[in-house]
């Protein structure tokens, strides 16, 4: 079946430190890999996401490369801020599936000190 | 934009007693929404997935006379808790399917979630 894996938090860094949250997963066929993040009281939100092999996705300096070859998808970021505190989660979509069916890994807590 | 809404955001309940979670995209129309559920420390798990003006498509293991899910306009979608018990107590979570610009193209809308205790 389809599944994803996760580092556990909390992770603690201080400011300006480099991120790595790693994420493995399970699937058959080709699925898009995802990463979620959810900031205190808010919903998640889609921060980046890959379709195929050797993608990278990226956005506000995050950045995940697709690799099959080691089924992972590792959550980058080179200098964190205090505003990047929040809990991140990695997903995949299997086409063949319903629209909606994301499988979510269990999600990582990210607490920036100043 | 693509913001989801949900009301209310926390819940308490005598069990026995039905509870109705609304989930509204504010600002764009969604033919599709789902429903999912979180228990502490672990992952999103999907309930069913809401189309306007149609049946819901529910997940297996998910009991439909218990989770009605009503999907009437393009902008809201309800879930109510039918005869709620105390392991019915969770998270409960909307999203709306929507396309978005790049670089995230079609993407689901999250709402902040609603939490339900029952007694």
């Amino acid at each position: 079946g389809n599944s994803v894996t996760q580092m556990e938090g909390p992770v603690t860094l201080s400011e300006e430190a480099f991120l790595t949250i790693n994420c493995t997963y399970t699937a058959t066929g080709y699925p898009s890999l995802f990463w979620y993040v959810q900031y205190p009281g808010e919903g998640l939100q889609l921060l980046l996401k890959a379709t195929k092999a050797d993608d990278k996705g990226s956005n506000k300096g995050f950045e995940a490369t697709y690799r099959k070859e080691t089924t992972s998808f590792h959550l980058e970021k080179g200098s964190v801020q205090v505003s990047d505190s929040a809990v991140y989660f990695c997903a995949l979509l299997n086409y063949g599936g319903s629209q909606g069916n994301l499988i979510f890994g269990k999600g990582t807590k990210l607490s920036v000190k100043p | 934009g693509a913001v989801v809404s949900q009301h209310p955001s926390w819940v308490i309940c005598k069990s026995g007693t039905s509870v109705k979670i609304e989930c509204r995209s504010l600002d764009f129309q969604a033919t599709t929404m789902f429903w999912y559920r979180q228990f502490p420390k672990q992952s999103l798990m999907l309930m069913a997935t809401s189309n306007e003006g149609s049946k819901a498509t529910y997940e297996q293991g998910v009991e439909k006379d218990k989770f009605l899910i009503n999907h009437a306009s393009l902008t809201l979608s309800t879930l109510t808790v039918t005869s709620a018990h105390p392991e019915d107590s969770s998270f409960y979570i909307c999203s709306a399917f929507y396309i978005a610009g790049a670089p995230l193209g079609e993407t689901q809308y999250f709402g902040p979630g609603t939490r339900l205790l029952v007694l």
